[in-house]
């Protein structure tokens, strides 16, 4: 199993709600990624997860609250979000932070906040 | 500061080759990588470089020159489902992949 699965495929949400991303992978990898990109520009690293810790918080706004309940999920959590945080949102993951060859990317939640 | 530099745009033919450039400035080089990101769906992984020299994988080939801060995509055959923009991102001294902008390749019959 190579694949990095994400629900749901698309969200509309008001400024609001509160709803959640979802990430999983069985690749037996430990380190896991958020990023937030937006139409023609590269991914922006979010968050990273190593060994199910938080490693790495760029700056994030805390109406983004990542969580890692276990070496295969990823959750990202949402509330009181802004129309500018509209974007697609990619979880990715590695064998290590570091180590191994490339990142797989899931294939994104589409995110449109009204 | 980090920076990566490639093309915004490129056009070429179908069956033709293209040659995607990416220039770096980082704080230290852990691996250069290319992805394909066709629109509205995430990044797929087409090569690795950490070594001096040509990577090759088929149709698609990846050169890397870690003293000059260059490396290139070589994509033959091109077919149209080859339209789609190609990222070149650098390991940096932290981990961390630096993502360049992305070249949109346009492949026209």
């Amino acid at each position: 199993d190579t694949e990095v699965t994400q629900t749901p495929k698309h969200l509309v949400m008001g400024m609001t709600n509160k709803k959640s991303l979802k990430c999983e992978q069985h690749m037996g990898h430990r380190a896991m990624y958020w990023y937030k990109q937006k139409a023609k520009k590269p991914p922006e690293l979010m968050f990273v997860y190593s060994y199910e810790k938080l490693s790495i918080n760029e700056s994030v706004p805390s109406r983004f609250s990542p969580e890692c309940p276990n070496s295969s999920l990823l959750n990202l959590h949402l509330h009181a979000l802004q129309p500018e945080d509209s974007a697609l949102y990619l979880c990715a993951s590695s064998q290590q932070v570091g180590a191994g060859r490339e990142q797989f990317f899931g294939p994104g939640t589409r995110l449109t906040v009204l | 500061g980090q920076n990566i530099d490639q093309p915004t745009e490129m056009t070429a033919t179908e069956g033709a080759i293209v040659q995607i450039n990416c220039t770096y400035q980082t704080s230290g080089f852990n691996g250069l990588f290319w992805y394909q990101q066709h629109a509205g769906e995430a990044p797929t992984f087409l090569s690795y470089n950490v070594l001096d020299g040509l990577e090759e994988k088929g149709r698609f080939s990846s050169f890397l020159s870690r003293s000059k801060g260059y490396s290139y995509l070589l994509l033959k055959e091109l077919q149209m489902k080859d339209s789609a923009s190609y990222l070149c991102a650098v390991r940096d001294s932290n981990y961390q992949l630096i993502w360049g902008a992305g070249t949109k390749l346009i492949i026209k019959p």
